[in-house]
């Protein structure tokens, strides 16, 4: 199908290491969020991309997180020094319109 | 701010039972309101949607009325079925610089045969 994907859809890594967490929106939308949802919660918004221009970090929570989108397509969430409390699945959605499309996520543990 | 508060579960129900889930919602200028659903090992799926007051949304048996007087938007279904059984994210955006969505905690259901 032609849905978002995301990779990896499981990731494990120690306190302190690097991650990167890819998406791939529908094609052609130009719209891309990113969101976390932690255990027994709703998501959460972290970033919005309008094309290649974060439109909205309002939601990042501090600047170990940092996420990408240099061709207007293909977006990296990217998390330095991880810590224990980062652990949640990461959701990216993309959107023509209003309606977004939501991939299935990654499952990030951070040990 | 803007924000959305759902009744806590998990919700309990026999099949073919009535269900409501409420949902109320905090919002300045005029939101578009959600429902989403995530089954279990699935994605997050939107339900039905309800862009402005009095709008009804509905899918798969299920109806919300977007009610700007009482600023509820409270997810309804005549007859549940044992497939139904997943999470339930009642949800808002507000149109302006961008569309990020606000989604409440969560309802689980559970439907017994």
């Amino acid at each position: 199908g032609a849905g978002v994907s995301q990779t990896p859809s499981n990731k494990v890594t120690e306190k302190g290491k690097y991650v990167e967490l890819r998406c791939d929106p529908i094609s052609g939308h130009t719209a891309l969020y990113w969101y976390r949802q932690s255990l027994g919660q709703g998501p959460e918004f972290l970033i919005y991309f309008q094309g290649t221009g974060a439109a909205d970090d309002s939601g990042l929570p501090n600047d170990r997180f940092f996420a990408v989108r240099p061709e207007g397509s293909v977006s990296t969430l990217k998390i330095q020094r991880t810590e224990r409390g980062d652990s949640a699945v990461y959701l990216c959605a993309s959107s023509l319109t209003e309606t977004q499309y939501f991939g299935p996520g990654t499952r990030l543990l951070v040990l | 701010g803007n924000s959305v508060t759902q009744m806590e579960g998990p919700v309990t129900l026999s099949e073919e039972a009535f269900l409501t889930i409420n949902c109320t919602y905090t919002a300045t200028g005029y939101p578009s309101l959600f429902w989403y659903v995530q089954y279990p090992g699935e994605g997050l799926q939107l339900l039905l949607k309800a862009t402005k007051a009095d709008d009804k949304g509905s899918n798969k048996g299920f109806e919300a009325t977007y009610r700007k007087e009482t600023t509820s938007f409270h997810l309804e279904k005549g007859s549940v079925q044992v497939s139904d059984s997943a999470v339930y994210f009642c949800a808002l955006s507000v149109q302006g610089r961008d569309d990020k969505i606000i989604f409440g905690k969560g309802t689980r259901l559970h439907i017994l045969p």
